[in-house]
């Protein structure tokens, strides 16, 4: 039990489909985040919320759209995506926005695109 | 823009055998964090080093925070088949945004 609940475990989609992956937490934490971890790469971090405002946005296509309607949750919304978005999308939250503030990781939600 | 490059990218060790994984910043660090991600599941916080030339211990894991800032270390003792896994390091530099290591994945042969 992670404290940070990712839905769906597992997608596969076309690249004309329209989905949305959750992420809930129960830590009562106030930043979340999601990041996007491909095979041989580092962690690449996508988006973060503090306080349910945008933070952090690294340069991620548009095609990948957050959403933090309040601070236990947190959606991305795919549309039109590419093959090479195909990896594990990682939830994780924290006390806190930066400094000495541990993440704590959802299972993550593995994305196939075909 | 700044990198966290770890190495080795993967190690295979006989159960019993020491592990080494070195962090190495392109900048000067705030802190820095280490994580534990096992085969199929995520990343775990292992622990966080603030000062510089900082050691900690967790039982045969110890863990080493450069004079400079820009390096760090893990160090496992006499290996166990449950240290299997995908080690991170993530940096703090600047902003509030942690930059993870590229990883290092180890694997013990019993």
């Amino acid at each position: 039990e992670t404290g940070v609940t990712q839905t769906p475990r597992h997608l596969v989609m076309g690249m004309t489909n329209k989905k949305s992956l959750k992420c809930e937490q129960h830590l009562g934490h106030n930043a979340m985040y999601w990041y996007k971890q491909s095979a041989k790469k580092p962690l690449e971090l996508m988006f973060v919320y503090s306080l349910e405002e945008r933070v952090e946005n690294n340069s991620v296509p548009s095609r990948f759209s957050p959403e933090c309607p309040n601070s236990s949750h947190l959606f991305l919304h795919l549309h039109t995506l590419q093959p090479e978005d195909s990896a594990l999308y990682l939830c994780a939250s924290s006390q806190g926005y930066g400094g000495n503030q541990p993440q704590h990781f959802g299972d993550g939600t593995r994305l196939s695109i075909l | 823009g700044q990198q966290v490059m770890q190495i080795p990218q993967y190690q295979h060790v006989q159960e019993g055998e020491d592990f080494t994984t070195y962090c190495n910043s392109s900048t000067t660090l705030s802190n820095i964090q280490w994580y534990k991600q096992r085969p199929g599941g995520h990343p775990v916080f292992l622990i966080q080093l603030v000062k510089s030339g900082e050691v900690k211990k967790q039982k045969r894991l110890t863990f080493q925070f450069g004079e400079a800032k820009k390096n760090s270390s893990l160090h496992i003792t006499a290996t166990q088949t449950t240290d299997v896994g995908t080690y991170f390091c993530a940096g703090l530099s600047g902003t509030y945004k942690y930059i993870f290591g590229t990883g290092t994945r180890l694997k013990v042969l019993a």
